[in-house]
């Protein structure tokens, strides 16, 4: 079973605006990692947070992380076309082995 | 190399045949992984490759995937056999297990072989 879910499954955008996604897990995690992947290709590694933190930006990414609630959200700001993908997001809890949720697809309208 | 390279990028083959993937990771990464993404999915978790370490073979959905690592270095994944339900993109990932860069487990992804089962 997937440990961590992405929500929604689809966001439609218009440039400009921002874009929230969010995932929830089950178990107890040691990091939290958000990875996006274009089109026919491989996934890309995009920002991770620690279990002991709260909050972490990256250029226009904010991820917060709440592991009371096990979530977590990925914020994108101003969003571009370019941004159009899927994301992921990926946990490990205790193995080396992350285990990713079935995304989020992005589109961001120009 | 600069990335994670995975050969070939496409493969259709007809049910019952056996294909083989191949993976080759960054230099120096001692741990692989190969996962797979079938349409709309997310990813599944295939089998994991540490070092010299038996390697976890617990997500192999059946005993027609199998996967060797050569050398600790490029990988091969084997389905026998194939069935229409193997059609999916077959991702490998690679990371670092020593150095500054090794304590985040971030993954380095290859751009997928897609595998078409006719």
């Amino acid at each position: 079973s997937q440990q961590g879910e992405e929500d929604p499954q689809a966001l439609s955008i218009q440039e400009g605006e921002n874009a929230t996604m969010n995932c929830s897990y089950k178990t107890s995690i040691n990091n939290l990692q958000w990875y996006r992947q274009n089109s026919g290709r491989g996934l890309v590694h995009l920002i991770l947070i620690r279990s002991n933190e709260r909050e972490k930006h990256s250029g226009r990414l904010r991820v917060t992380l709440d592991t009371s609630k096990k979530s977590s959200s990925l914020l994108i700001t101003a969003s571009r076309a370019a941004d159009t993908a899927s994301y992921f997001c990926a946990t490990y809890s205790g193995s080396y082995i992350p285990t990713f949720g079935r995304g989020t697809s992005l589109i961001v309208h120009p | 190399g600069a990335g994670v390279s995975q050969s070939p990028s496409n493969k259709v083959t007809e049910k019952g045949k056996d294909v083989e993937l191949r993976c080759d990771p960054i230099s120096g990464h001692t741990a692989l992984y190969w996962y797979r993404q079938s349409l709309g999915q997310g990813l599944e978790f295939l089998i994991y490759f540490q070092g010299n370490s038996a390697p976890d073979k617990s997500g192999l959905p059946s005993d027609r995937f199998s996967a060797e690592r050569t050398g600790g270095s490029v990988s091969t994944l084997t389905i026998q056999r194939t069935q229409q339900e193997d059609s999916a993109v077959y991702l490998c990932a690679s990371r670092p297990t020593s150095g500054r860069a090794s304590g985040a487990n971030v993954l380095t992804f290859g751009a997928g072989s897609r595998l078409t089962v006719l």
